[in-house]
């Protein structure tokens, strides 16, 4: 039982660069999340999705897309890279998008140059 | 805007030292204020507190909610080094996303 992962660990783009990240969780839950830390600023909610089929923008989307790809799979797409964008990206998922105990992922640390 | 605000930001004891942490909130879309440690990756859960005055206990950890005066503390009995961390005050909204807002956290270090 993993919990939820993500990959990759670290990435480095160029500003314009594309790139997907990938989260997975095996906990069979309904709720999926990502976020984003910042210094100073605490952790973010960019996209959830309260169940397999939804998706819905939180406090930070712009720049970002989302695709719920079944239960297990929630993934975050930049399209346009930008130095704006260097931060650590956390996915958390829920038994119910209700505020249940949400778990973490270990994180991705992006940076954009 | 919807505010999470904790206090002290950073905090430095030795261990065996007893300390509490403060959470703020607004009132807005509340439903449940949780608590949660960050090490070096990832928060991990420790509380999440719906009604005022219980106090939840796990070891070393308890935490209360007053939700007339809009705030939880956090305390952490005879500390220890692997208790540095920091600590993450979260409210958990009541849209139906469940919502968390995030405070800016506490950073605690315990020194031998």
């Amino acid at each position: 039982n993993a919990g939820v992962t993500q990959t990759p660990k670290f990435q480095v783009l160029k500003t314009g660069q594309s790139m997907t990240l990938q989260c997975a969780q095996d906990m069979n839950h309904n709720s999926m999340y990502w976020y984003r830390q910042d210094p100073g600023m605490g952790l973010r909610l960019i996209y959830y999705s309260a169940s397999e089929g939804t998706t819905d923008k939180g406090e930070v989307p712009n720049g970002y897309n989302v695709s719920r790809l079944n239960k297990r799979e929630f993934s975050l797409r930049l399209e346009s890279a930008a130095p704006s964008q260097t931060s650590v990206y956390f996915c958390a998922s829920s038994e119910a998008a209700v505020p249940y105990e949400q778990y973490f992922g270990p994180g991705t640390r992006l940076t954009v140059t | 805007e919807d505010k999470v605000v904790q206090s002290p930001l950073s905090l430095v004891v030795h261990e065996g030292d007893t300390v509490t942490l403060n959470c703020s909130y607004e009132v807005t879309n509340f439903r449940s204020l949780l608590w949660y440690k960050q090490e070096k990756k990832a928060p991990t859960f420790l509380f999440m507190l719906t009604s005022s005055g219980i106090e939840k206990k796990s070891g070393r950890l308890s935490s209360i909610l007053d939700k007339k005066e809009l705030f939880s503390i956090l305390n952490i009995t005879a500390t220890q080094t692997g208790d540095s961390a920091v600590y993450l005050c979260v409210k958990a909204g009541g849209t139906s996303y469940g919502k968390l807002t995030f405070g800016q956290g506490t950073i605690l270090t315990v020194h031998p």
